[in-house]
């Protein structure tokens, strides 16, 4: 079954309002990805984190890995209607393979 | 650079008949994988390449065959298609395997009747 996790799987958030999407795994991951995925469209990368405890920032968006690589979150500050979308985090266990979570679909309404 | 492209973007196919579903990236990408998304589940990993010539099973293989005989390459095979197998198609690729990013294909809509 899914071994990533994310919560919650929809956030109804108003313009202007905060945003948080959580992505837990059973293991250790080696490293973790986001991708924004818009309405009817295909995933698109966001930012990779490596290291425990790595914190990055884009514009509002605030991105953070875990100290044990088993967690990591995406905070969004002043949500606008550009934000729209589901939100993925991605991750490798010292394999080949990348191993999408379940995702959080954002709305944001005007 | 046409960046990774998929073929058909849309087909209805009837249950137990087969199909490819094409991959193909222009930006000799080493490392090339099929996802599908169903809706709640996110998107889950079929099958995937490290190089021309490798192939491995992901999460949800079963129904589904791949090969990769060139670097540009990565066709899908359902090869009896069951309703089970309903969803939207993404391919993906990048350079390598470990830590870089995915560059996704437009996506194959799937519906099997």
């Amino acid at each position: 079954g899914q071994q990533v996790m994310q919560i919650p799987q929809y956030q109804h958030v108003q313009e202007g309002e905060d945003f948080t999407t959580y992505c837990n795994s059973s293991t250790t991951l080696s490293n973790i990805q986001w991708y924004k995925q818009r309405p009817g469209g295909h995933p698109v990368f966001l930012i990779q984190l490596v290291k425990s405890g790595e914190v990055k920032k884009q514009k509002r968006l605030t991105f953070q890995f875990g100290e044990a690589k088993k967690n990591s979150s995406l905070h969004i500050t002043a949500t606008q209607t550009t934000d729209v979308g589901t939100y993925f985090c991605a991750g490798r266990r010292n394999t080949d393979k990348l191993i999408f979570g379940t995702g959080t679909r954002l709305q944001v309404f005007p | 650079n046409a960046g990774v492209t998929q073929t058909p973007k849309f087909q209805v196919l009837k249950t137990g008949q087969s199909m490819t579903l094409q991959c193909a990236q222009d930006m000799n990408h080493e490392y090339m994988s099929w996802y599908r998304q169903d809706p709640g589940m996110g998107l889950r990993l079929i099958h995937y390449s490290v190089g021309a010539g490798i192939t491995d099973q992901g999460e949800v293989p079963n129904g589904y065959n791949v090969s990769r005989s060139t670097t540009e390459d990565f066709p899908l095979r359902l090869l009896s298609a069951a309703p089970s197998q309903t969803s939207v198609y993404f391919c993906a690729s990048s350079y390598f395997a470990g830590g870089y990013e995915q560059y996704f294909g437009p996506g194959t809509r799937l519906t099997v009747t």
